[in-house]
């Protein structure tokens, strides 16, 4: 498999429930970044790892946790959500984290909170 | 407060004919600017970026506009395909040193046969 993968593709929870979501890339890059798309809504960074280190947790309410165990894996762990937190999240990844670095993203997760 | 702006959320444009997608910003800081596109179920995909040093860029059917003093930038895509069809993010890397964005809300871009 190439590219950036993400699973699941779609999911239902409960606000009890926990969950994870799981990004993997097979790009070697270094740098790999989750996002949140609500609807009508700009996409939203919310971590960046770089070196399996976060480097920028943007605000993020506690009940998402990430998780990197290595350059190519990285997890969304979720629990006691939100209704609000239906949306889609995005994983993505880059050679580094240097700016001007493309990013390459994952098709998503479609995230519904009941 | 949204730092990229994209005013249109939807544009049909008939196949042959010029696609212009729009993209305003209000961070004059900003010195670099991507365009993203997106295919239903599948991730972004990066299609063109800009430095602030040049006012243009070209990749084949595709070129993206800066006016620095207007905030500005645009997509223009000529001749427009049918493949075309899909959802384009402008974007801008948020400060100096790292390499998060700051995205548009799209356009969604519909080429009519």
């Amino acid at each position: 498999e190439t590219g950036v993968t993400q699973t699941p593709r779609h999911l239902v929870m409960g606000m009890t429930n926990k969950k994870s979501l799981k990004c993997e890339q097979h790009l070697g890059h270094n740098a790999m970044y989750w996002y949140k798309q609500s609807a009508k809504k700009p996409l939203e960074l919310m971590f960046v790892y770089n070196f399996k280190e976060q480097t920028e947790n943007n605000s993020v309410p506690s009940r998402f946790s990430p998780e990197c165990p290595n350059s190519s894996h990285l997890f969304l762990h979720l629990h006691t959500l939100q209704p609000e937190d239906s949306a889609l999240y995005l994983c993505a990844s880059s050679q580094n984290k240097g700016r001007g670095e493309t990013q390459y993203f994952g098709p998503g997760t479609r995230l519904l909170v009941l | 407060d949204q730092q990229v702006k994209q005013n249109s959320p939807s544009l049909s444009v008939q196949e042959g004919r010029i696609s212009i997608l729009n993209c305003d910003y209000t961070n004059s800081m900003f010195d670099y600017f991507l365009w993203y596109k997106k295919y239903p179920a599948e991730g972004p995909t990066f299609l063109i970026s800009i430095s602030s040093i040049k006012d243009k860029n070209e990749d084949g059917r595709f070129t993206v506009f800066l006016n620095k003093s207007a905030k500005h930038l645009s997509l223009h895509i000529v001749p427009s395909q049918p493949g075309d069809s899909a959802v384009y993010f402008c974007a801008a890397p948020r400060g100096t040193g790292a390499n998060n964005l700051f995205f548009g809300t799209g356009t969604r871009l519909t080429v009519i046969p």
